[in-house]
């Protein structure tokens, strides 16, 4: 079966400081994952995806996340934080095998910026 | 890519009216839609998905004669709550499948209250 973990209820960090939103996955086969940010009473805004290629991939807004298949894991990361990054950030994955198929989320991270 | 909208974006409704909720892509032929809802603080749960010009098919555990879903043209999918009642209120999100790795593209959400 498919399953995102994201371990961090909450993350906190101080404004220009860099941040790690972490996420494990399990799927049978090739993983595709992604990225969605939701900000309060929003739907979900796509932020970046992996596919295949360089683990590394960037998306919106200067985030990033590093793929990394030994430990099936897919953290996001911003080199500085913003306090408009404040929101709620979900991780999600999909076998690449299963096209058309809904993805499966995380249960998300609330990240907080302070100024 | 893709851009969804959903109407209305909040509905405030009396236990056992019924309300529609629309799902529109805007710039895309979807063939397959997904239901969402999602509570205070919590991941988004897969109700159902919707295929254009067939039944949907639901998820373990949702009623399907609660919650209609009819998908009659490539740029409309509908969620009707029948005879709503307090624990119906929820935030439903739609999505539609689009591009590389068929991304899903959310649409606004819907707050729907059930009084």
């Amino acid at each position: 079966a498919q399953s995102v973990a994201q371990p961090e209820d909450q993350v906190n960090v101080a404004e220009g400081n860099p941040l790690t939103v972490k996420c494990t996955y399990s799927v049978s086969g090739n993983p595709y994952l992604f990225w969605y940010v939701q900000y309060p009473n929003r739907g979900l805004q796509f932020l970046l995806k992996y596919i295949t290629g360089d683990n590394l991939v960037k998306g919106s807004y200067g985030f990033e996340a590093e793929f990394n298949k030994s430990q099936t894991s897919f953290h996001l990361k911003k080199p500085s934080a913003l306090v408009s990054d404040s929101a709620l950030y979900f991780c999600a994955v999909r076998a690449s095998n299963q096209a058309g198929t809904a993805l499966i989320f995380g249960k998300g991270t609330t990240l907080s910026v302070s100024s | 890519g893709a851009v969804v909208s959903q109407h209305p974006s909040w509905v405030i409704c009396k236990s056992g009216t019924s309300v529609k909720i629309e799902c529109r892509s805007l710039d895309f032929q979807a063939t397959t839609m997904f239901w969402y809802r999602q509570f205070p603080k919590q991941s988004l749960m897969l109700m159902a998905t919707s295929n254009e010009g067939s039944k949907a098919t639901y998820e373990q555990g949702v009623e399907k004669d609660k919650f209609l879903i009819n998908h009659a043209s490539l740029t409309l999918s509908t969620l009707t709550v029948t005879s709503a009642h307090p624990e119906d209120s929820s935030f439903y999100i739609c999505s539609v499948v689009a591009g590389a790795a068929n991304t899903q593209y959310f649409g606004p959400g819907t707050r729907l209250t059930v009084l």
